[in-house]
């Protein structure tokens, strides 16, 4: 089954504007930890935001934010004032606690386009 | 924030040559890092974690004779794909996390982007 859902293939916005990228989770593990990560077409992953299971408030790094619906299973990044620079790949991951180290498992993805 | 370097960024080589590709954690000791695959518009699939002074861990489906890796420091895990086929043509990239650190940390290497002709 999958674990990490991304369900917008790609998503357009409009430059300046807020744009939600979604992420749906499963897990049984009850400590975990959700990550999202931009890629450019360099390939690099550039870290955004990290999300705990247990944290209480909703993660805020700058622009991005983290909509973290624990009972729902979905921590959806929120992008504000978008820039012509946020066009890229978007992945969210997950880290569950039995995993070895820090091993992520990806979602599929969002290509994230602005307009200018 | 913590600095992975990984080399080289890309590379072709001739179908049945080998390929090496370094991952090295440069300013913090590592006993476990990850490498990853991403073929053309898809997503990272893990295949392995390496293990310093141990043999790595490989996912399902993952070829261990054909992906050699050894991590022999803290600070170094190399990836080797051996006679490399035009399907290995992929982008690698490699993962860690600094020993002890906070859970939050993931730093990724830049990526090698294989081409195999």
């Amino acid at each position: 089954a999958q674990k990490i859902t991304q369900t917008q293939p790609g998503m357009f916005v409009q430059e300046k504007e807020a744009v939600t990228l979604d992420c749906t989770y499963d897990t049984s593990d009850p400590s975990y930890g959700l990550f999202w990560y931009k890629q450019p077409s360099s390939g690099e992953m550039i870290f955004l935001i990290y999300q705990g299971s247990y944290d209480q408030q909703n993660a805020t790094e700058g622009r991005y934010s983290l909509n973290f619906q624990k009972a729902r299973k979905s921590a959806n990044l929120v992008i504000s004032a978008s820039q012509l620079g946020d066009s890229a790949m978007y992945f969210c991951a997950m880290r569950e606690r039995n995993n070895a180290g820090n091993m992520l498992t990806f979602g599929g993805g969002t290509r994230l386009m602005v307009k200018p | 924030g913590a600095v992975v370097s990984q080399h080289p960024s890309r590379v072709i080589c001739k179908s049945g040559t080998s390929v090496k590709i370094e991952c090295r954690s440069l300013d913090f000791q590592a006993t476990t890092m990850f490498w990853y695959r991403q073929f053309p518009k898809q997503s990272l699939m893990l295949m392995a974690t390496s293990n310093e002074g141990s043999k790595a861990t490989y996912e399902q489906g993952v070829e261990k004779d054909k992906f050699l890796i050894n991590h022999a420091s803290l600070t170094l895990s190399t990836l080797t794909v051996t006679s490399a086929h035009p399907e290995d043509s992929s982008f690698y990239i490699c993962s860690a996390s600094p020993q002890g650190g906070q859970n939050t940390e993931a730093f990724f290497g830049q990526g090698t982007r294989l081409t195999v002709v």
